[in-house]
């Protein structure tokens, strides 16, 4: 069964560092997504990616966050400056269609981040 | 802003028993409703709701919106152990990307 793949499955960071997590969405997906989860709260919403470029994003996602896909499998979510707020879990997830509801998001196992 | 709600956020049972979970939710132009399960790590889908009454289901479970009083409920009947999990509620909006969740209700199972 096809799947959303992520690494690093768990990374920690001194605060004040650059952080890249890479995700392999579903091959014939077209929309991609970085959610997060801090311990014990709601899962929300980062970022949308559609041809190439963002097309939502929330307020979490300032000018310290930043979506690629550079070489047209993988998707990475670049933090510049780690806050120790930042420590997360965080999704990657796809979907074929052209919005979430339209069709069931896959999302990968996560990439747990630790700011110290 | 759009908002979702559980109820109840924790939940303990006996293997066999069974429950209801909740979720209402407050979405602007208001397209579908998602369940998901998530045991350890990953949510993994279980419903998509777009019309009102239409029960779905898989096995012991199933799901029903009503859009009329804005929410959803999750049964789950004849529990079992492997049934424990942090169940999640989303909505979404027509022509957005984005799911906004709520706050999951976390089931236990007791063998």
């Amino acid at each position: 069964e096809p799947e959303v793949t992520q690494t690093p499955s768990h990374q920690v960071t001194q605060m004040g560092q650059e952080v890249i997590l890479r995700c392999v969405p579903i091959s014939n997906h077209l929309y991609f997504y970085w959610y997060r989860q801090i311990l014990g709260q709601k899962v929300e919403f980062l970022v949308s990616f559609y041809n190439n470029e963002i097309s939502e994003k929330s307020e979490i996602f300032d000018d310290q966050f930043s979506v690629e896909r550079p070489d047209g499998s993988n998707f990475t979510l670049k933090i510049r400056s780690t806050k120790l707020e930042d420590s997360a879990m965080y999704f990657c997830a796809s979907v074929r269609t052209s919005v979430p509801g339209g069709g069931e998001l896959f999302f990968g196992e996560g990439s747990r981040l630790t700011v110290l | 802003e759009d908002k979702v709600v559980q109820s109840p956020l924790s939940l303990v049972v006996h293997e066999g028993d069974t429950v209801t979970l909740n979720c209402s939710y407050e979405v602007t132009n208001f397209r579908s409703l998602l369940w998901y399960k998530q045991e350890k790590k990953a949510p993994t889908f279980l419903f998509m709701l777009t019309s009102s009454g239409i029960e779905k289901k898989s096995g012991r479970l199933s799901s029903i919106l009503d859009k009329k009083e804005l929410f959803s409920i999750l049964n789950i009947t004849a529990t079992q152990t492997g049934d424990s999990a942090v169940y999640l509620c989303a909505g979404v909006s027509q022509g957005a990307q984005k799911l906004v969740f709520g706050q999951g209700t976390r089931l236990t199972i007791n063998p």
